[in-house]
């Protein structure tokens, strides 16, 4: 199993509409957690930190279940521009605090 | 603010050819570095990271290594490239470990 998960889609999703994503880790030493956007042919971006207690940013907002160990993106109201791949990163307590990532889910919004 | 310079943006190079991709950071002071490769619609593959000056741990064993000889400065070399070699090559450094990371713009490299 690998440690870091995503459903590698594509999410084909019409514009408007809200889209979620979860991203499972198998380490439960795993410390902080972040979710990174890649658009094609560039770098990955830092979107937004995930916290304990949960964060929002606009239309964004992402989750931490430590018990199941997955982390969650929500999308609301998905613009053409959201079109990207979307990375989840978690890093490890130990191990150096590593940094395990995840292959991405491919999101294409559709107007 | 940190910023993180990566050069070159393409680089198109034969079979057999040395490599030297060179990352430096702005900003900021005792970095981790890392450098990270990207194989088309694939993940991130991480190659080496450095927590200080001379010290480079490997993740996979091939034909590439890494350099840091000053501590904002973060080199990935080859002396005779592959056909496998070519990729998107991104360079990522982090504040202190456990922190997020952020990411060169990024080489992409076509090995002929």
């Amino acid at each position: 199993r690998k440690e870091v998960e995503q459903d590698p889609g594509p999410f084909n999703v019409p514009e408007g509409a809200t889209v979620a994503f979860n991203c499972t880790y198998s380490n439960s030493a795993s410390q902080s957690f972040f979710w990174y956007r890649q658009d094609c042919r560039k770098e990955p971006k830092l979107l937004m930190s995930v916290y304990s207690s949960g964060n929002e940013d606009g239309r964004f907002t992402a989750q931490l279940n430590r018990a199941s160990q997955y982390i969650s993106l929500l999308i609301r109201d998905s613009k053409l521009s959201d079109s990207a791949t979307y990375l989840c990163v978690v890093i490890l307590r130990d191990s150096n605090y590593q940094l395990i990532w995840g292959a991405g889910t491919k999101l294409i919004i559709k107007p | 603010s940190q910023t993180i310079h990566q050069w070159p943006a393409t680089l198109v190079q034969p079979v057999g050819s040395p490599l030297s991709l060179e990352c430096t950071v702005e900003g900021t002071s005792n970095p981790n570095l890392y450098w990270y490769r990207q194989a088309a619609g694939r993940g991130l593959q991480l190659l080496f990271y450095s927590v200080g000056i001379g010290q480079i741990s490997s993740e996979v064993p091939q034909n590439l290594s890494a350099s840091r000889p000053q501590d904002r400065q973060f080199i990935l070399s080859s002396k005779k490239l592959l056909l496998s070699d070519s990729g998107f090559y991104l360079c990522a450094w982090t504040m202190y470990s456990g922190s997020e990371a952020f990411f060169g713009q990024g080489t992409r490299l076509t090995v002929v």
